[in-house]
């Protein structure tokens, strides 16, 4: 099984800066990484798959970079509506796993 | 646009079946290519993901819940369900239905709201 790994369990970020998240596998998951973005009392929203792509409609402040075992989510200039819980999931290695979640918060 | 909203019951007593449907809309299931799945989210354990089924009947679950789980899909009705058995008060959690494409593992881009179960006496 793969577990994976969120840094730092909460990160105090002032509107406007950028905010690094870090997820790490406990074995290789290659580029197969998702992050997703969860608000209190909604369902999580896939911010970036494959390591590094963004959906359609996710802003470009929202960028993912790794592979192997360590990623990075960077939110380039924090908007108010950034501050959330966001997890990263590996899908290529059985089970799909997801991290415990990085919370963002107004500093 | 596609939609899914998950339904069932919120209180479940403990050594029995949980069952929930999630009915999608806006989109077939039978849909070539896309995989759907359940996931849970609890306080103590995170997000959880329960199992995953493509429409013609391919089912892969979670190792840790597979003795226990067992999900379905009726295309014609467009829904799909859950049905987990012999819930203890660990398996209180808000559970997710939600799409994934080519792969059933994921990633999972759209989502229901998600439904509260709670198991008590």
């Amino acid at each position: 099984e793969t577990v994976m790994t969120q840094s730092p369990a909460t990160l105090s970020v002032s509107p406007g800066e950028r905010a690094t998240l870090s997820c790490r596998a406990s074995q290789s998951v290659t580029s197969n990484l998702a992050w997703y973005q969860q608000k209190a009392g909604q369902a999580p929203r896939l911010l970036i798959y494959g390591a590094s792509t963004r959906p359609t409609g996710i802003p470009a402040r929202f960028s993912g970079s790794g592979s192997g075992t360590e990623f990075t989510l960077t939110i380039s200039s924090l908007q108010s509506e950034d501050f959330a819980v966001y997890y990263c999931q590996q899908f290529n290695n059985w089970p799909p796993a997801f991290g415990q979640g990085t919370k963002v918060e107004i500093k | 646009q596609l939609q899914l909203q998950e339904s069932g019951p919120g209180l479940v007593k403990p050594s029995e079946t949980l069952s929930l449907t999630c009915t999608v809309s806006g989109g077939s299931i039978s849909s070539n290519n896309y995989y759907w799945g359940w996931i849970r989210q609890s306080p103590g354990k995170g997000l959880e993901w329960i199992g995953t089924i493509y429409y013609s009947g391919g089912t892969y679950y979670n190792p840790s819940l597979k003795t226990r789980v067992t999900i379905s899909a009726d295309a014609s009705k467009s829904q799909f369900s859950l049905k987990l058995s012999s819930v203890t008060a660990a398996d209180t959690a808000v559970y997710y239905c939600a799409r994934t494409e080519q792969m059933a593992s994921g990633p999972f881009d759209f989502w229901g709201q998600g439904i509260l179960v709670t198991v008590s006496p």
